[in-house]
């Protein structure tokens, strides 16, 4: 499949672990997408990539999360020091650029801290 | 601020009927684009249709349509002949800055859409 993958599918970590999310966007897609969903509520903004630049980390909730695209592809979302509060499924979506253009979801990873 | 509303947490249909899901949206941007989610309980998103600010008819996908109301700045999705497999939550968002190099997409709170045989 070409679509965008995400790993894990599933995540348990003791408060206060370091865990880190990984997300294998389609090829060639320029723009990367982080979103946290909470149980019942929207996609909230995390940060966006273009190409390996990080455009725009507005959204990460603290210093505690950090992402990277250092080449371009592959994204990892990085959470130091887990929290509780950080449970909830991450979505990585990536999209060609232009106006129309749809972004492509993974599955997400669900993380559950404890 | 919320950039996009959706007023509705939940609507219940009729089988084989049309209904309408709210989108509200704010921004000061000429050019944007706006799009609408399907999110089944399993969890995947899948894209449904698009409408550019600029478009100026209503944009159409099958059963689905987006009733554009620049002016008010609503963007409501019109589901026509309700299946069951329709059952889940729908996402209004938002693209700005079209055809600059700031490409951010934001989401509505969603609107959790249930079809009643």
């Amino acid at each position: 499949g070409a679509g965008v993958s995400q790993s894990p599918r599933y995540k348990v970590a003791k408060r206060g672990q370091d865990v880190a999310l990984r997300c294998d966007p389609i090829s060639g897609h320029v723009s990367l997408f982080w979103y946290q969903q909470a149980l019942g509520q929207g996609p909230e903004f995390l940060t966006y990539f273009q190409n390996e630049a990080q455009l725009d980390k507005s959204g990460l909730p603290s210093d505690r999360f950090f992402a990277e695209r250092p080449e371009g592809s592959v994204s990892t979302l990085k959470i130091q020091r887990t929290q509780q509060e950080d449970s909830a499924v991450y979505l990585c979506a990536s999209s060609t650029q232009g106006a129309g253009k749809p972004q492509h979801f993974g599955d997400g990873t669900r993380l559950s801290i404890l | 601020a919320q950039k996009i509303t959706q007023t509705q947490p939940g609507m219940f249909v009729q089988e084989k009927e049309a209904v309408t899901l709210d989108c509200t949206y704010d921004t000061s941007d000429q050019s944007y684009g706006l799009f609408w989610y399907k999110q089944p309980s399993s969890g995947e998103m899948i894209f449904l249709i698009y409408q550019g600010s600029y478009d100026e008819q209503n944009a159409t996908e099958g059963r689905y349509s987006l009733n554009f109301q620049k002016a008010r700045k609503s963007a409501n999705l019109v589901i026509s002949a309700s299946q069951l497999g329709d059952s889940a939550m729908y996402f209004c968002a938002m693209r700005e800055g079209l055809g600059t190099s700031y490409d951010k997409v934001i989401f509505g709170p969603g609107t959790s859409l249930s079809v009643i045989p």
